[in-house]
């Protein structure tokens, strides 16, 4: 059973430029969500979709973030345009309906 | 507003030794909760999932359980070994539809 799979695993880029995450769900999921971790906040949740679409955005830090969820096999987080206080381990995780949550290895995103 | 709480931040125990780490939640009118175990650099594994009609759950060395009018979860791991260490969270939510809110979790290392 292939988990939840994200990409990149790790990102290195510069002030200004733009930064898309991506994320497979597991097959059958129907609930996805974007989460960032930082030493300082620890986890938060930053957006989740159910059936695909957006219910809760609450958490998207600023306009500079957006997220899609186009079909239910694959999402993207951007980042336009980044900054350093913008680096962090961005998590998606994803789950049936009322069950089990289950989390990629994350994408380690550097802004310099 | 859904709040969860787990002391201490940081614990640390001989091998051999059982151990047990503490969750504690705000609305004890949860739907379901979940722990997690995090390894440095890693996504999160889940390791125990309690329904609110449950009191414990068990796995292996790990047993989890859940005072839900107490607002209160532990879990209980048995002659702990060093493969142990990690980071422990966990998680609760209200309904089935809404996302889980997490604690800071509990960074536990097992001294050989």
């Amino acid at each position: 059973d292939a988990g939840v799979i994200q990409s990149p695993r790790h990102e290195v880029t510069e002030m200004g430029q733009e930064v898309t995450l991506r994320c497979k769900p597991i097959s059958g999921h129907n609930s996805l969500f974007w989460y960032r971790q930082t030493m300082m906040r620890g986890l938060e949740l930053l957006i989740y979709f159910n059936n695909n679409v957006p219910i809760d955005d609450s958490g998207m830090p600023e306009d500079r973030f957006s997220a899609k969820m186009p079909n239910a096999s694959f999402s993207t987080l951007k980042i336009q345009p980044s900054e350093p206080r913008d680096s962090a381990v961005y998590f998606c995780a994803s789950r049936k309906l009322a069950g089990e949550l289950f989390f990629g290895e994350g994408s380690r995103l550097t802004v310099l | 507003k859904q709040e969860v709480t787990q002391i201490p931040a940081a614990l640390s125990v001989p091998e051999g030794e059982n151990l047990v780490l503490n969750c504690s939640f705000t609305d004890s009118a949860i739907y379901n909760l979940q722990w997690f175990r995090q390894d440095p650099g890693k996504g999160l594994t889940s390791l125990l999932l309690i329904q609110s009609s449950q009191r414990e759950q068990t796995s292996g060395r790990l047993n989890a359980s859940l005072d839900k009018s107490s607002g209160r979860s532990t879990l209980y791991i048995a002659a702990s070994q060093p493969g142990d260490s990690a980071t422990y969270l966990c998680a609760a939510r209200n309904s089935g539809n809404t996302p889980l809110v997490f604690g800071k979790g509990t960074r536990l290392s097992v001294i050989a």
